[in-house]
């Protein structure tokens, strides 16, 4: 069974630009969760999407967006990039959903600069 | 909002020592997972503790959920050069209508080790 595909892994955008990622999840997972890992702030929850549905946000201003598609894939926008948005962007899937005691299964990343 | 802390931030040993990382947890958990990332890596899932009092032995992992299901060990015994990265404890918190939750994460132990 393919793992959670990121894409793309690496990027380089500049202040005031805006930034797409994607992620496909594990086949038959219908949770898909955002992460953003800084090394000073660890793991900081995005959101959290099932069947379409964003079911949680966390405490990140309204320039970070997401959606999920009717296949389960996912995106997650960035606009307006600032120098702080710097990190690695974390996708993880989940045959369940957090409330339902899911286990993450995590993508590999997508490294994000901003200059 | 609930909390996960983890302590410690950072250990060195030799190899062959023994190796503990504890979570604590301001509120009571449902459940409890730990999370292992290697140096340049993403986070894998090893294992998820859900009873009261809960120990899981992997090999020489061992796992303990506290009797109050606030608090978690992790214990390495005879550590590897394998055993090399951060280890993460998670427990779901809920979002400010009480309805969902998200996984929060603790920010990690890193664990290096001398051969």
């Amino acid at each position: 069974k393919a793992g959670v595909t990121q894409t793309p892994r690496y990027l380089i955008k500049t202040r005031g630009q805006q930034v797409t990622l994607s992620c496909s999840p594990i086949s038959g997972h219908r949770s898909v969760s955002w992460y953003q890992q800084t090394p000073g702030q660890g793991l900081q929850f995005l959101f959290e999407y099932f069947s379409e549905t964003q079911r949680n946000k966390g405490n990140f201003p309204g320039r970070f967006s997401g959606r999920q598609f009717s296949n389960s894939r996912s995106e997650m926008n960035v606009s307006t990039l600032e120098l702080g948005d710097s990190a690695l962007y974390l996708c993880a899937s989940s045959s369940r959903t957090s409330s339902e005691g899911g286990e993450l299964f995590f993508g590999e990343g997508s490294r994000l600069t901003v200059l | 909002g609930q909390q996960v802390m983890q302590i410690p931030q950072y250990q060195h040993v030799q190899e062959g020592e023994d190796f503990t990382t504890y979570c604590n947890s301001s509120t009571t958990l449902s459940n409890i997972q730990w999370y292992k990332q290697r140096p340049g890596g993403h986070p894998v899932f090893l294992i998820q503790l859900v009873k009261s009092g809960e120990v899981k032995k992997q090999k020489r992992l061992t796992f303990q959920f506290g009797e109050a299901k606030k608090n978690s060990s992790l214990h390495i015994t005879a550590t590897q050069t394998t055993d090399v990265g951060t280890y993460f404890c998670a427990g779901p918190s809920p979002n400010s209508g009480g309805s969902n939750y998200k996984l929060t994460f603790g920010k990690g132990t890193l664990l290096t080790v001398n051969p």
